[in-house]
């Protein structure tokens, strides 16, 4: 059974840095192809797609945010971590991991529950 | 960036119904690499479509997909009430990956 799932800080303060954990089951991060990626939803609005981390090490941001996120994997304990710097109450949302398991142009299969983060000071 | 428009915003069918959400593309979607996605408060997302018409494993075939270049289609054949949702398009072709604002459907 394919599991994903969030956790971290639910409540962190104005210019904090946020880390997010992804830890999953029922897949390896060192077969071809695998990729976790960071999606968030803010109260009412759209997704938004974040970043991703592929089994190989590469890895991809969105534009909008390069410069306050970064990812990180702990194959050996089946994470993928993601750090964004200098939060704001706009970065409120509800964050979710996904996976891909054919490389950069696959659908995202598995989801975790998703995890409400809130920014207020 | 490619972005995507979907519509409606809400959708208002009875059980029974058949149901067509669109998502329409900024510029051409690479390939086939369009999904849909429904989604239901407190649960994780759920991959129903990808390649534009290919349903996700477990997925009904009352649920099918259509469309290419800028322009696609998510229908559902004849509504069951487990169907009421949030739907969502996205583009995996180009980095960065985007999804549309989302459809609510509702009962009416």
């Amino acid at each position: 059974q394919i599991t994903l799932k969030e956790s971290g800080p639910t409540l962190v303060k104005p210019t904090q840095t946020l880390t997010l954990t992804c830890t999953f089951s029922g897949f390896s991060f060192s077969t071809n192809g695998m990729g976790v990626n960071w999606i968030r939803q803010p109260p009412g609005k759209a997704l938004e797609w974040l970043a991703v981390m592929y089994w190989d090490g590469n890895k991809d941001y969105s534009p909008s945010l390069q410069s306050r996120v970064s990812i990180t994997k702990d194959t050996s304990k089946n994470q993928v971590v993601l750090t964004m710097t200098n939060v704001d109450t706009v970065d409120t949302a509800t964050y979710f991991c996904g996976r891909q398991s054919f490389g950069d142009r696959s659908p995202f299969d598995y989801w975790g529950q998703g995890i409400l983060v809130t920014v207020s000071s | 960036e490619i972005l995507l428009t979907q519509s409606p915003g809400t959708l208002s069918l009875s059980p029974g119904e058949r149901a067509t959400l669109t998502c329409r593309a900024s510029q051409r979607v690479p390939s086939v690499y369009l999904a849909w996605y429904q989604r239901k408060p407190g649960q994780a997302p759920r991959l129903l479509m990808f390649g534009v018409s290919r349903r996700a494993t477990g997925i009904p075939d009352r649920f099918s997909g259509s469309g290419s270049g800028t322009d696609f289609t998510l229908t559902i054949s004849r509504l069951e009430p487990e169907d009421f949702a949030v739907y969502y398009c996205q583009q995996y072709g180009n980095s960065p990956y985007t999804f549309g604002q989302g459809t609510k459907l509702e009962i009416k």
